[in-house]
Order: structure tokens, then C-alpha cells, then sequence
């Protein structure tokens, strides 16, 4: 079975300008979460999509961050324009049923410069 | 609201030694999971053991079990033997109705 897969891995970029992440779930898996891991800290979630529906974005920046999940399968994680302090890392992860055991990609370490 | 509590944030122990790993949560909801993960400096999370609310026996899985103290809202992850591939960052998370909340996270580290 093939994992939650994520690109890029890696991304360097500027302030002010803008950055997206690609994420495809497991198979099957119709909870698909955003999770933002700032280094020495535990993930916090971001968005929370249940198919192509938005079920928690509570703690998603909605001026700066967008995400969709437009066919209830891949989503795109979306920042403008950035700050400094969006530099973290950006875990995507999915769950056959939600809030339950999830499988997280490798991330995407953002540096903002 | 669900809230997670790691009171370690770092951890040393030797290779073969057994370790503890503390984790208190909130949560008003009666039925919930919780888990450990684990996070190698690869940075992939993986998880360890899975625990369900509603199950009186602790989880096993290996050199992992677990001790569920559901009165006192604690759940703690024991590694038995412990290796030196058991390096890494351990999240302790809790999941229900309203969302998989997750701890600041223990530094484990298993010296040679």
C-alpha cells in the first residue's frame, strides 16, 4: 500500500512571496489533515478536510494560508505571501475514519528567508 | 477541548534499559483514542500503539505497551530493551469527535 506522498521535501523562499505544498493521501482515506510542526514542538493542526469539505480550519491563518482539496483525493496547501515565521515544517497526513490512526507524509520543510 | 500534556521534554537512557514515557490529556468525550508516535530525525511520523477508550486491557505491540489509567486521564508509553533505533522524538496524541490533538513531544535519546 502507498503512503501519504508530499512534495517538495525541501523549499527556501523569500518573505512576502509565495509557496505551495502537494499532498496525495492513502487511498481510500477520506480525512486529510495539515498539520504545521515548528522545530522543538509538537504538530498543530491547521486544516482538517473530511472528502473535499472543510471540517476544522479554527487555527489556519485565513489572510496569509489557503488549502483545497477540490476531488476529495490531493490537496494543496497554499502560502501568501509568507513571513518569517511560517518557517516550520508542513506535514500532511490521512485517515480512513476521522481523528483516528493517521499516516503522515515526510513533510515538507519550509525556510523563509 | 482536547489537550495533550508531555511533562519530559527530554529523555536519556542506555541501550537495554527500560524507559517510561509520561503523557496526561483532557478531554470531555467518553469514547477517544489515544497514541504514541514516533518521529526519527528522518522527520516521517510513525505510529507506535494505539490505544481505545473504551478497552480496559493496555496496549501492546512488541517492546511497546502501554499503561491506561483512564481515571486519571494518563497514558504512558513503556519501551522494554530499548535500542539504539529508538531514537527519536515520541508524541503522545489524543483523537475523538472533535480532532487528533497532539503533545509538545519527548526527546528520547538510547545511548550505547
Amino acid at each position: 500500500e502507498a503512503g501519504v506522498a508530499q512534495s517538495p521535501r525541501y523549499k527556501i523562499i523569500e518573505k512576502r512571496q509565495s509557496v505551495a505544498f502537494w499532498c496525495n493521501p492513502i487511498s481510500g482515506h477520506a480525512t486529510l489533515y495539515w498539520y504545521q510542526q515548528i522545530l522543538g514542538q509538537g504538530p498543530k493542526l491547521l486544516i482538517q478536510f473530511q472528502n473535499n469539505g472543510v471540517v476544522d480550519d479554527s487555527q489556519l491563518p485565513k489572510d496569509r494560508f489557503s488549502a483545497e482539496r477540490l476531488k476529495g483525493v490531493d490537496s494543496t496547501l497554499k502560502i501568501q505571501p509568507a513571513k518569517l515565521e511560517d518557517s516550520a515544517v508542513y506535514l500532511c497526513a490521512s485517515s480512513l475514519v476521522p481523528n483516528t490512526e493517521a499516516f503522515f507524509g515526510q513533510g515538507t520543510r519550509l525556510t523563509v528567508v | 477541548a482536547q489537550t495533550v500534556t508531555q511533562s519530559q521534554p527530554e529523555m536519556s537512557v542506555q541501550e537495554a534499559e527500560t524507559v517510561t514515557l509520561s503523557c496526561t490529556y483532557d478531554t470531555s468525550e467518553s469514547n477517544y483514542y489515544l497514541f504514541w508516535y514516533k518521529q526519527p530525525p528522518s522527520r516521517q511520523m510513525i505510529l507506535v500503539i494505539r490505544q481505545e477508550a473504551y478497552k480496559q486491557q493496555n496496549a501492546t505491540e512488541n517492546r511497546f505497551s502501554v499503561n491506561f489509567q483512564k481515571a486519571a486521564k494518563s497514558f504512558s508509553l513503556k519501551i522494554s530493551d530499548s535500542q539504539l533505533g529508538d531514537t527519536a522524538m515520541y508524541f503522545c496524541a489524543l483523537g475523538g469527535a472533535q480532532k487528533l490533538v497532539f503533545g509538545q513531544g519527548t526527546r528520547l535519546t538510547i545511548n550505547p
